[in-house]
């Protein structure tokens, strides 16, 4: 079993919508959870950093962690069709360093 | 702004060639990380390095090794390059060793094994 899944999608959704994305995991040590966003043909890119449980909202966009079910969400509101790309999330555990465990990443397509 | 570049964005090989991925970075960072990404399988530590000369093992070292002989350049080796190998390789750096350190990617390099 995978230390953290998601699920891949694709997922295609019209512009204006709120897409949410999730990622479950199954090391309760993880307490660094980040979402990155991956456009075609580039490397993936921070969006959103949160510590242990709670919300994070930053324009848009709004990452949730719920330590206690293993689960951690990524909201995106109005969504645009520039938000169209694969999103990963990714953790660490404290002591782990730099070290990520990511997820498989979900495409996802907003049309206009 | 922090800068990863990759040697290459796309490479074609044949079986058994030696290959040579390299990764530079323009901030300093200490930590450098090398990735394969795959389908289905999304991204895999392959090998990371927190210092010159100091690298460690990720979760799929088989088949590569790593040289990092300057703080800024971190390269990836396939010594005897098989299809299975066919990847999309990302290289990362980040700044120093904590949970909360932003890895920055380079745009990533693709590879094909004939």
């Amino acid at each position: 079993q995978k230390e953290v899944e998601q699920d891949p999608g694709p997922l295609s959704v019209p512009e204006g919508a709120i897409v949410s994305l999730n990622c479950t995991y199954s090391n309760s040590a993880f307490q660094y959870f980040m979402w990155y966003r991956q456009y075609s043909r580039k490397g993936p890119e921070l969006l959103m950093y949160t510590y242990s449980s709670g919300n994070k909202e930053d324009g848009r966009f709004t990452a949730q962690v719920d330590k206690s079910s293993k689960y951690i969400s990524l909201f995106i509101r109005d969504s645009q069709p520039s938000d169209s790309a694969t999103y990963l999330c990714a953790m660490s555990a404290t002591g782990s360093g730099s070290r990520l465990t990511f997820g498989e990443g979900t495409q996802l397509t907003v049309n206009p | 702004d922090v800068k990863v570049t990759q040697s290459s964005r796309y490479l074609v090989k044949r079986t058994g060639e030696k290959v040579f991925l390299e990764c530079v970075q323009d901030m300093d960072h200490e930590n450098m990380f090398w990735y394969r990404q795959d389908p289905g399988l999304g991204l895999r530590l392959i090998y990371f390095s927190y210092d010159v000369k100091m690298k460690e093992k990720g979760d799929i070292p088989e088949g590569y090794s790593v040289s990092r002989e300057k703080k800024e350049r971190f390269s990836l080796i396939l010594e005897s390059a098989s299809t299975n190998q066919t990847s999309m390789y990302l290289c990362a750096s980040s700044l120093s060793w904590g949970g909360r350190e932003t890895q920055y990617f380079g745009p990533g390099t693709r590879l094909l094994v004939l």
